[in-house]
């Protein structure tokens, strides 16, 4: 089965360094790899995916990721974090059942950036 | 054009009561899938609806229940509460069914709160 671990439940860091949210992965066959965002009493918003190509995926927000096969791992990163990204981050990967498709999260890792 | 809308925003129920959950996805999507997200966890599969069709199920048990409609709006239907149904209920669009690697359009989810 698919899953997606993130191994930490909180990252913190000041405005204006850079940001890694960690996330590793373990599927069969290729992946596809999502990060999503939730802001407090929010759904969850879509920032960016890995289906194929190439290894550094660019999303909304400034937010990037990289996809590492050996490594088994898919990173969010950011140059510069901003106060308003404290948010919590999920990652994600579809994984496909009989029939139909589901997405597979990660319990989160919230962010915090300090001022 | 609007978003994912979900209704009701918050409710309140006992144990042993039946609630109804809905959702509208964006205009054009065909694929609706609801999310259970306990406090401190990342989102948890229920359904897959696609083309008015259940793609599947996740490990819920038999009180759960959904539909699709021609429109492609979906009701979630939870029977006999228990407190630890108290949750974020999210429902997501997308496009296709998910072989696409299609990004998921969530709503801001119904709170349920059982007592």
């Amino acid at each position: 089965a698919q899953s997606v671990a993130q191994p930490e439940d909180q990252v913190n860091v000041a405005e204006g360094n850079p940001l890694t949210v960690k996330c590793t992965y373990s599927v069969s066959g290729n992946p596809y790899l999502f990060w999503y965002v939730q802001y407090p009493n929010r759904g969850l918003q879509f920032l960016l995916k890995y289906i194929t190509g190439d290894n550094l995926v660019k999303g909304s927000y400034g937010f990037e990721a990289e996809f590492n096969k050996s490594q088994t791992s898919f990173h969010l990163k950011k140059p510069s974090a901003l106060v308003s990204d404290s948010a919590l981050y999920f990652c994600a990967v579809r994984d496909y059942f009989g029939g139909g498709f589901k997405t597979i999260f990660g319990a989160g890792t919230r962010l915090f950036v300090k001022a | 054009d609007a978003g994912v809308t979900q209704s009701p925003t918050h409710l309140i129920k006992t144990r042993g009561q039946q609630v109804t959950l809905r959702c509208s996805p964006i205009s054009g999507h065909k694929s609706v899938s609801w999310y259970q997200q306990v406090l401190g966890q990342g989102p948890q599969f229920i359904f897959q609806y696609y083309e008015k069709e259940e793609r599947g199920r996740g490990n819920f048990p038999d009180r759960f229940s959904a539909r699709q409609f021609p429109n492609y709006s979906s009701e979630l239907n939870v029977n006999a509460l228990l407190l630890g149904d108290s949750a974020l209920y999210l429902c997501a669009s997308s496009l296709g069914w998910g072989s696409d690697g299609g990004e998921l359009f969530f709503g801001e989810g119904s709170r349920l709160t059982v007592l």
